[in-house]
C-alpha cells in the first residue's frame, strides 16, 4: 500500500512568489491535514480537510490557502512567500478526525524561500 | 487553545538503557495522546497513541503512561537501541469532528553505543 505521498519533495522559491504543494492521502483515507514544521520545533496545524470541507484552520495569514478535490488529494497554496515560511510541509492523512483516528504522515516538501 | 510541553529537550543514554520522555498538556478537553518519532529527512511516524480511558499501554519496548489528572504523559522505551536515535514528539487532541494535533517542540533521543 502506497504510504501519504508529496510533491515536490524539495523546492525553493524567490520572496513574494506562491507556492502549490501537493499531497495523496492513504487510498480510503478522507481527512487531510496540512501542518508547518520549522527546524527545530514541531508540526503546526495550518488546515484539516475531511469530506472536501474545510474542518479546522490554525492561526496563519489568509496568505495560506488549501482545497481539498473528489479523490481526497489536497493542495496547499501560498501566496506572496516570505523567508519566514521556509519549512518543511506535512501533509498527514486519517481515516477521520485526528482524535478519532491517527495520522499517518508523509514525507513533506521542503521549502526554501530565498 | 491547548499548549503541549516536552522536556527534557536533549537526552542520551547508553544503548540498553530506559528512557523516559515526559509531556504536560493544558486542555483538559484533550483525550487523545500519540507519540511520533522523526529521523531525519522523514514525516513523523506514529509510534504509539494512548487514550483518555487507558492509562498505560504498551507495545513491546514502548510503553506510554496518561496521568489526566496531572494533565501529564510520558513515553518509556526499554533496552534502548542505536536505531532509537531520533526526534520524539508528544501531541495531544481532542476527539471532535474539527479536533487537530498540538505538537511538543521535541526531543533530541541519542543512544550510545
Amino acid at each position: 500500500d502506497a504510504g501519504v505521498t508529496q510533491s515536490p519533495t524539495h523546492l525553493i522559491k524567490t520572496r513574494g512568489q506562491h507556492v502549490t504543494l501537493r499531497c495523496s492521502p492513504i487510498s480510503g483515507h478522507k481527512s487531510v491535514s496540512w501542518y508547518q514544521q520549522v527546524l527545530g520545533q514541531g508540526p503546526q496545524f495550518i488546515f484539516q480537510y475531511y469530506e472536501k470541507e474545510e474542518r479546522g484552520r490554525g492561526n496563519f495569514p489568509d496568505r495560506f490557502s488549501a482545497r481539498q478535490f473528489p479523490n481526497y488529494s489536497s493542495e496547499l497554496n501560498v501566496n506572496a512567500l516570505l523567508l519566514g515560511d521556509s519549512a518543511l510541509y506535512l501533509c498527514a492523512s486519517s481515516l477521520g478526525p485526528a482524535g478519532l483516528s491517527g495520522y499517518t504522515f508523509g514525507s513533506g516538501t521542503r521549502l526554501t524561500v530565498v | 487553545g491547548e499548549n503541549v510541553e516536552q522536556h527534557p529537550s536533549t537526552l542520551s543514554v547508553q544503548e540498553g538503557d530506559s528512557a523516559v520522555i515526559k509531556c504536560t498538556y493544558s486542555d483538559s478537553a484533550s483525550n487523545y495522546f500519540p507519540w511520533y518519532k522523526q529521523e531525519l529527512g522523514k514525516g513523523p511516524q506514529l509510534i504509539i497513541d494512548i487514550r483518555s480511558n487507558v492509562g498505560e499501554k504498551k507495545d513491546q519496548r514502548i510503553a506510554v503512561t496518561l496521568n489526566k489528572t496531572a494533565k501529564h504523559f510520558s513515553l518509556h522505551i526499554t533496552e534502548t537501541q542505536p536505531e532509537d536515535s531520533a526526534v520524539y514528539f508528544c501531541a495531544a487532541s481532542d476527539t471532535g469532528a474539527n479536533s487537530k494535533l498540538t505538537f511538543g517542540k521535541g526531543i533530541t533521543l541519542s543512544v550510545r553505543p
